[in-house]
């Protein structure tokens, strides 16, 4: 079964320093993969996905995220953070098994900035 | 677009009773919904799928007849945690596909349950 691993469940980082949230899966079949925030007492809201093509993501916020077939990675980056950037990160993952219908998400790494 | 209400966003109940939670796609007609359950800083956990006008299909582990999960239209789905107790508090959240095939979901504002 899939598994997605968030290793830093905390991340603390000054203001206006880069970032980097890591994230890996478990699965070697083909992936869909999603990076979502999640503000205290609120649902998520998606940053960015990879779905085939180029393996640089783009997303909002100024996101970013790099896709690593070969080292079944996933990680985000921002290279500059703000104090609003401050909140919960989850890795999502689904593959061919269920026919990319069901996500499996890790831990979630809690990004702290503070000025 | 694409936006998911919850309601009640926050509920309390006594211990026996059930609770009724619902799941709105407001600018889309979902034909998938996803029922999670989110305990303090931990991750999100996939209960079932409900397809509209089908039953729900629970992941391993839920008990169905706990939670039971109503999809009667492509609009809405609700979920009812039956005779509750305060082990069921959590942070229940909810999300839907548009269509068929989609691969994306959006999630709603989640529903924190307290159960005394």
């Amino acid at each position: 079964a899939q598994s997605v691993t968030q290793l830093d469940s905390q991340v603390p980082v000054f203001e206006e320093a880069p970032v980097e949230l890591r994230c890996n899966y478990s699965s070697s079949v083909s992936v869909y993969l999603f990076w979502y925030v999640q503000y205290p007492n609120q649902g998520l809201q998606l940053l960015l996905k990879y779905l085939s093509g180029s393996t640089l993501v783009k997303g909002i916020n100024g996101f970013e995220a790099e896709f690593n077939k070969s080292q079944t990675s996933f990680h985000l980056r921002k290279p500059s953070v703000h104090i609003s950037d401050t909140a919960e990160y989850f890795c999502a993952v689904s593959d061919r098994s269920t026919g990319f219908q069901k996500l499996v998400f890790g831990t979630g790494t809690r990004l702290l900035v503070s000025p | 677009g694409a936006v998911v209400s919850q309601h009640p966003s926050w509920v309390i109940c006594k211990s026996g009773t059930s609770v009724k939670i619902e799941c709105r796609s407001l600018d889309f007609q979902a034909t998938t919904m996803f029922w999670y359950r989110q305990f303090p800083k931990q991750s999100l956990m996939l209960m079932a799928t409900s397809n509209e006008g089908s039953k729900a299909t629970y992941e391993q582990g839920v008990e169905k007849d706990k939670f039971l999960i109503n999809h009667a239209s492509l609009t809405l789905s609700t979920l009812t945690v039956t005779s509750a107790h305060p082990e069921d508090s959590s942070f229940y959240i909810c999300s839907a596909r548009a269509q068929q095939g989609s691969y994306e979901q959006y999630f709603g504002p989640g529903t924190r349950l307290t159960v005394t």
